[in-house]
């Protein structure tokens, strides 16, 4: 069955204190990997999209890896503003995808 | 940002009424998705729509129903609302890449639905 899990749950970081985030899946042929981040009480925003094992993709303070086997949202020296859910998601068929619950990101002043 | 609105953003109603959500985008995006968001779930897909009149059902479409009569309109019909309903209820679009194998889905604002 496939599946999407993210890791932790809910993570608590100083300003400036750099952590990753971690979506591990599990899914019969992997078409693209997402991330999105949703501020509450708003639609998920687009952040970006992986394609194969060991692409990787940046966006000012973020960067996004991938394995074959699970994806890190890396996030360098965060601002209060990156405060957020993040969501991860596969897709493994033309209107397949699997969402995980996401990491719920406090950052600190 | 994706022109993707949704309506209406907030919804009281009660057991057993229709109730219709709107889905409007003005991306000429071919395929359209509703889903809900509850918490301790990942996003869940209702129903999804891959051009004019041709739509197919998601993981969790029991209860509901869908309609597209126009590439921009995409509409999420409760025939007759239930409490285990009340969600946040999301629409998403997205485009055929014909370079890629993967389609990044945009969302709209979503559309908050408490039935009571």
């Amino acid at each position: 069955e496939d599946q999407v899990t993210q890791s932790p749950e809910a993570l608590r970081l100083q300003e400036g204190e750099s952590s990753s985030l971690n979506c591990s899946y599990t899914v019969s042929g992997l078409r693209g990997l997402f991330w999105y981040r949703q501020d509450p009480g708003k639609g998920p925003e687009f952040l970006f999209t992986l394609y194969s094992a060991g692409e990787e993709k940046e966006k000012e303070r973020l960067k996004a890896t991938l394995t074959k086997k699970e994806s890190f949202l890396h996030i360098t020296a965060p601002k209060p503003e990156d405060s957020a859910t993040y969501l991860c998601a596969v897709q493994s068929g033309t209107y397949k995808y699997i969402f995980g619950t996401g990491t719920r990101l406090k950052v600190l002043a | 940002d994706a022109g993707i609105t949704q309506s209406p953003r907030h919804k009281v109603t009660e057991t057993g009424t229709p109730v219709t959500l709107r889905c409007h985008q003005t991306e000429n995006h071919r395929y359209m998705y509703w889903y809900r968001q509850d918490p301790g779930h990942g996003l869940r897909l209702i129903h999804y729509s891959y051009g004019v009149k041709d739509t197919d059902k998601g993981e969790v479409s029991d209860g509901y129903s869908v309609s597209r009569s126009k590439t921009e309109d995409f509409l999420l019909t409760l025939e007759s609302a239930t409490s285990s309903q009340t969600s946040v209820y999301f629409c998403a679009i997205s485009e055929s890449q014909w370079d890629r194998g993967a389609n990044e889905q945009f969302f709209g604002p979503g559309t908050r639905l408490t039935v009571l």
